[in-house]
């Protein structure tokens, strides 16, 4: 879906870098979500922001950090980079009045 | 707690011929369900969502699922599959008013000519 990207689109980095992907949205949705996917295991939500002052934590957010920097711009941060982070990664957004959620094309993020 | 199982891994059809992904779910509450599709290399799209209007729900590219509450299921067909059917396919719960969403580990479906 065009009205939600992603940057960048692949990604190569070692451990213990410090990496960031961004999100951007045209939707004018004020909900924005980070998810990763591993094989066999579908999407699994990492963080989650209503707003710009509203940042939650999912059920996967150990290791990560994220910026609600505009209502438009929702970025993951990985301090340090290890392996097991090795992953597709996901943006939604999701507007209010709806429980429809809008996903950008993904991040694939290879640590070494 | 809400979970999903969908309960085929790999689907392999010859073009033509029908497709059925089966999906059953878990929820405490009333729930919205989804089914999106993910091509090799792109991003997840909506393909339907059942929200309680109508147990039957048609959605993009000839699909359609029916949602069963005594069954707790809500499997996807396909009258007649395309070689661009060729994907990832992922039931998907929500609860919390969108919040959260619990998706199944995805069928990945197979077209042979």
């Amino acid at each position: 879906d065009a009205d939600v990207t992603q940057t960048p689109r692949n990604r190569i980095t070692k451990t213990g870098k410090r990496i960031m992907l961004e999100c951007s949205q045209t939707k004018g949705h004020d909900r924005m979500y980070w998810y990763r996917q591993d094989p066999g295991l579908g999407l699994r939500l990492i963080y989650y922001s209503f707003d710009v002052k509203d940042i939650n934590k999912g059920e996967i957010s150990d290791g990560y950090s994220v910026s609600r920097q505009a209502q438009a711009k929702f970025s993951l941060s990985l301090e340090s980079a290890i392996p097991n982070q090795t992953a597709l990664y996901f943006c939604a957004t999701r507007g209010g009045g709806t429980d429809t959620q809008y996903f950008g094309p993904g991040t694939r993020l290879t640590v070494l | 707690a809400q979970s999903v199982t969908q309960l085929d891994s790999h689907v392999s059809v010859s073009e033509g011929t029908p497709v059925l992904l089966r999906c059953n779910y878990s929820s405490s509450y009333s729930p919205s369900l989804f089914w999106y599709v993910q091509h090799p290399n792109k991003g997840l799209q909506l393909l339907l969502k059942y929200t309680s209007a109508a147990t039957l729900v048609k959605g993009i590219n000839g699909f359609e699922a029916e949602f069963k509450k005594s069954e707790t299921s809500f499997h996807l067909t396909k009258p007649s599959a395309h070689m661009s059917d060729a994907a990832e396919y992922f039931c998907v719960v929500s609860e919390a008013a969108g919040n959260k969403l619990t998706f199944g580990g995805g069928t990945r479906v197979l077209v042979k000519p």
